[in-house]
């Protein structure tokens, strides 16, 4: 059972750089989630997609795209990478219906220097 | 808005310890409660969740019981084990149906000395 699959799993840029961090889940989950996770802060949700072809602004969405392909795979791009974007990014997604827990990826370890 | 708060860390207990993780919520609506808990170089994974008022969750010894009157969900176990060693989350849901976004406290790091 694969689940929720982030690549990459770690990654270095220069500011500036671009860069799309990749997420497919197996299970026919309708809704998907970008969040990403920082010491002392929690996790905070970046976007979410309750459905293939939506998309709706998290918490935290400066700075950040995304891109639900299909059902299956929803991707986050940072068009022009900064230092603060450095951070633990995860993938999650839900099947729909009440009080269903969310299934995460590993998360892609991202580094921007 | 919806907000979590949880016991800052980190916590060091010895095994066999009884844990206790405090956590309350501020919620306009009746949400429903979870914890998670992540281990080293993994995702999230779901510990225990509570739907409705006064409903326990259980599981591998962690309970925690959905008290409305004091808006809290704290984390219990009656005796910690080495591997129990992780960073706890508490997290509630928004009830809007289709559109199941979660709220996560900071997070509690737990390190449990043999």
């Amino acid at each position: 059972n694969a689940g929720v699959t982030q690549t990459p799993k770690f990654q270095v840029l220069k500011t500036g750089q671009s860069m799309t961090l990749q997420c497919a889940q197996d299970m026919n989950h309708n809704s998907m989630y970008w969040y990403r996770q920082d010491p002392g802060m929690g996790l905070r949700l970046i976007y979410y997609s309750a459905s293939e072809g939506t998309t709706d602004k998290g918490e935290v969405p400066n700075g950040y795209n995304v891109s639900r392909l299909n059902k299956r795979e929803f991707s986050l791009r940072l068009e022009s990478a900064a230092p603060s974007q450095t951070s633990v990014y995860f993938c999650a997604s839900v099947d729909r219906g009440r009080d269903q827990p969310q299934h995460f990826g590993d998360g892609t370890r991202l580094s921007i220097l | 808005g919806d907000s979590v708060t949880q016991m800052e860390g980190p916590v060091t207990l010895s095994e066999e310890a009884f844990l206790t993780i405090n956590c309350t919520y501020t919620a306009t609506g009746y949400p429903s409660l979870f914890w998670y808990v992540q281990y080293p170089g993994e995702g999230l994974q779901l510990l225990l969740k509570a739907t409705k008022a006064d409903d326990k969750g259980s599981n591998k010894g962690f309970e925690a019981t959905y008290r409305k009157e004091t808006t809290s969900f704290h984390l219990e176990k009656g005796s910690v084990q080495v591997s129990d060693s992780a960073v706890y989350f508490c997290a509630l849901s928004d009830r809007d149906f289709g559109n199941e976004k979660l709220t996560f406290g900071t997070g509690t790091r737990l390190t449990i000395i043999p």
